[in-house]
């Protein structure tokens, strides 16, 4: 069925660290994949996309990388800063449905100082 | 404005009661998309607007529920006879052309709604 969902509801990371959020799809036959970051208050924000004839795609300090063989996705933030404690949500658009993305529950990131 | 603007920010209401819910997209962008957030949940679903057309409405919960987009640019969701279960977060989205050409929908800030 079409379901996105999150190892861990929250992660916590210390300030200048990477953080690694890690994403489990459940249909194998998805074949776009992307990250949002929302902030308290906001409405979710696109941080970067990856399609399935990839396994690895750069950003500005992050990285996405797709393992499907284990229909895993993980987003790497590199030097984490303060401004990026939000939830991040990944999401995938579903085979056959290309007019909507289904978000997954999400994760908490949480920088300490 | 630059970005998608959504209008009320906050709306409280009593159980039974009419609800509008106004979103005012990024000018020129094609596709909007209406989302639901409940409090620890991801965005779900609602509907898809190309132009005046709603293209998949198939995430409205029930005929409670319905969106219209007139003219193609300022799209209203509108909630009747509302429950306690309709408090979320309504989200309303745009993009240039829609998916798949692009995952990269730009979101209002939402609109809190609170049923009594």
């Amino acid at each position: 069925g079409e379901s996105v969902g999150l190892h861990l509801p929250t992660l916590s990371v210390q300030e200048g660290d990477n953080s690694i959020i890690n994403c489990a799809y459940s249909n194998s036959a998805s074949d776009y994949f992307i990250w949002y970051k929302q902030e308290s208050g906001k409405g979710p924000q696109f941080i970067i996309d990856i399609r399935s004839n990839m396994d690895k795609r750069q950003g500005q300090r992050v990285t996405v990388l797709l393992n499907k063989t284990v229909k895993h996705l993980s987003l790497q933030i590199a030097a984490t800063q303060p401004g990026d404690s939000a939830v991040y949500f990944c999401a995938e658009i579903p085979p056959f449905r290309d007019d909507k993305i289904i978000f997954g529950k999400g994760t908490r990131l949480h920088i300490l100082p | 404005g630059a970005g998608v603007s959504q209008t009320p920010s906050n709306k409280v209401t009593e159980k039974g009661k009419y609800v509008e819910l106004r979103c005012d997209p990024i000018s020129g962008h094609t596709a909007l998309y209406w989302y639901r957030q409940s409090l620890g949940q991801g965005p779900e679903f609602l509907i898809y607007f190309q132009g005046t057309g709603a293209a998949d409405d198939s995430g409205l919960p029930n005929d409670r529920f319905f969106a219209v987009r007139p003219e193609g640019s300022v799209s209203t969701l509108k909630i009747q006879r509302t429950e306690r279960g309709d408090s979320a977060v309504y989200l309303c989205a745009s993009s240039l052309n829609g998916i798949p050409n692009t995952g990269e929908l730009f979101f209002g800030e939402g609109s809190r709604l609170t049923v009594l």
